[in-house]
């Protein structure tokens, strides 16, 4: 059974740093691409971040462009999203999602773990 | 990237059908048969329904269909069942090699 646990949203000052973590099991990590979507409070589904299998490539949105890093370890089956210079517009339930291995949606998604930056 | 039209709400009467639209431009919907469709029951993660416009992952229900005309795609729910209930999202891949979700439609069965 393929299961994505997101881990390490918190309650972080505007300014702040907070990575998450995502980490993957029930299926061969390494050949599917990994990314992040996110979703404020009462909003729609925002799509973050997105990582190669072998982590050689990386695209964000602009919104988060130079202040998130996506990241991965194919030997610890996780998947983890730096957040850097955090700002309330960032409070969201961030969910790690698989993408398909041949198509351009995602398959599977994690519970989602919340972050939220406030003062 | 702006985001996907969609009307904020839908609703129809069990057994009736609903149809959600999904406006994009012809850098993200209209370039790429690219359009996945997400159902989000509320404090749940989303559930993939549709991808490439029209194709059915092994488990939705038949009564769901999706199609794309142009900039806009849009997906079907017919025979509606109160278990339909939920929030419904689209999505496309774009020529900026990003993704772009719509702005969600509530759907309400009566």
């Amino acid at each position: 059974e393929v299961q994505l646990v997101e881990s390490g949203g918190n309650l972080v000052q505007p300014g702040g740093s907070l990575r998450l973590s995502c980490v993957a099991s029930g299926f061969t990590f390494n050949s599917y691409w990994m990314h992040w979507v996110r979703q404020a409070p009462g909003k729609g589904l925002v799509w973050v971040s997105r990582i190669t299998n072998d982590g050689s490539s990386t695209t964000y949105a602009d919104s988060v462009k130079g202040r998130f890093t996506i990241s991965r370890d194919n030997a610890k089956n996780t998947l983890y999203l730096q957040m850097n210079s955090l700002r309330a517009d960032d409070t969201a339930v961030y969910y790690c999602a698989r993408g398909h291995i041949i198509g351009y949606y995602w398959d599977y998604w994690g519970q989602g773990t919340l972050v939220t930056v406030s003062s | 990237q702006s985001a996907l039209t969609q009307p904020p709400s839908v609703s129809g009467s069990p057994g009736q059908s609903v149809t959600i639209s999904c406006t994009g431009t012809s850098s993200d919907v209209g370039s790429y048969n690219r359009v996945s469709w997400y159902q989000q029951p509320p404090g749940t993660a989303p559930k993939l329904m549709i991808y490439d416009v029209s194709n059915r992952p092994s488990g939705v229900p038949d009564r769901f269909s999706g199609s794309k005309s142009g900039n806009t795609a849009s997906l079907t729910i017919s025979g509606l069942q109160a278990e339909d209930e939920a929030d419904y999202y689209c999505s496309s891949y774009t020529s900026s090699i990003t993704y772009v979700f719509g702005t969600g439609t509530k759907v309400t069965v009566l």
